[in-house]
């Protein structure tokens, strides 16, 4: 079964310092893949996909992730944190089910930023 | 373009009562889906509408139910509440399945 998985529920990082955000996918056909971030009390907010072009996903805010096949993973990051990052990220994957295509979330990394 | 609108934002709800829960897409964006997020089990999908028709279902039972209207807008209902449907009710809408907008979601609580 297709899914995703999110190494490490928390994350605390210093401000100016690199983020990285870890997802492992599981898929037997190559995946469309999605990072969201949550701030508190609001919805969720994409801020990169993958849909089988090129490797390396630039987003919003500075984002960017690598689609590494060989690896099974879509790991997030951010050369510099800043405090606004602060908030609950999710990797998704899109699959195949039913006849229909539907996104699979992992269990979501809170990410925590001090000055 | 206004992005998806939830409502209510936050409702307050007893043991065996039943609420409706209304999402607004984005216009044009014809699939809806909803999740419910709760902090043991976090994003859950529950199903998808696509045209006025149910096209995906997840893993709740029969009480949660929804339903989509002909301008796409959609509600779901869960009835006989139990203290366990207390979750954060998300609402996507999506154009094709590359990307979803997500609303800001209703916020249950179950006494």
């Amino acid at each position: 079964a297709q899914s995703v998985t999110q190494l490490g529920s928390h994350v605390s990082v210093s401000e100016g310092a690199l983020v990285l955000l870890r997802c492992n996918y599981s898929s037997s056909v190559p995946p469309y893949l999605f990072w969201y971030v949550q701030y508190p009390n609001q919805g969720l907010q994409l801020l990169l996909k993958y849909t089988s072009a090129a490797t390396l996903v630039k987003g919003i805010n500075g984002f960017e992730a690598e689609f590494k096949k060989s690896e099974t993973s879509f790991h997030l990051t951010k050369p510099s944190a800043h405090m606004s990052d602060a908030a609950e990220y999710f990797c998704a994957v899109r699959v195949f089910s039913g006849g229909y295509n539907k996104l699979i979330f992992g269990a979501g990394t809170r990410l925590a930023v001090h000055p | 373009k206004a992005g998806v609108t939830q409502t209510p934002r936050y409702l307050i709800k007893t043991r065996g009562q039943q609420v409706t829960l209304s999402c607004s897409p984005i216009s044009g964006h014809r699939s809806v889906s909803w999740y419910q997020q709760t902090p043991g089990q976090g994003l859950q999908f529950l199903f998808e509408y696509f045209s006025e028709t149910q096209r995906n279902k997840g893993n709740f039972p029969g009480r949660f139910s929804g339903r989509q209207f002909s301008n796409s807008r959609s509600e779901m209902n869960v009835s006989t509440l139990e203290l366990g449907d207390s979750a954060l009710y998300l609402c996507a809408s999506s154009s094709d399945y590359n990307e979803q907008f997500f609303g800001p979601g209703t916020r249950l609580t179950v006494l």
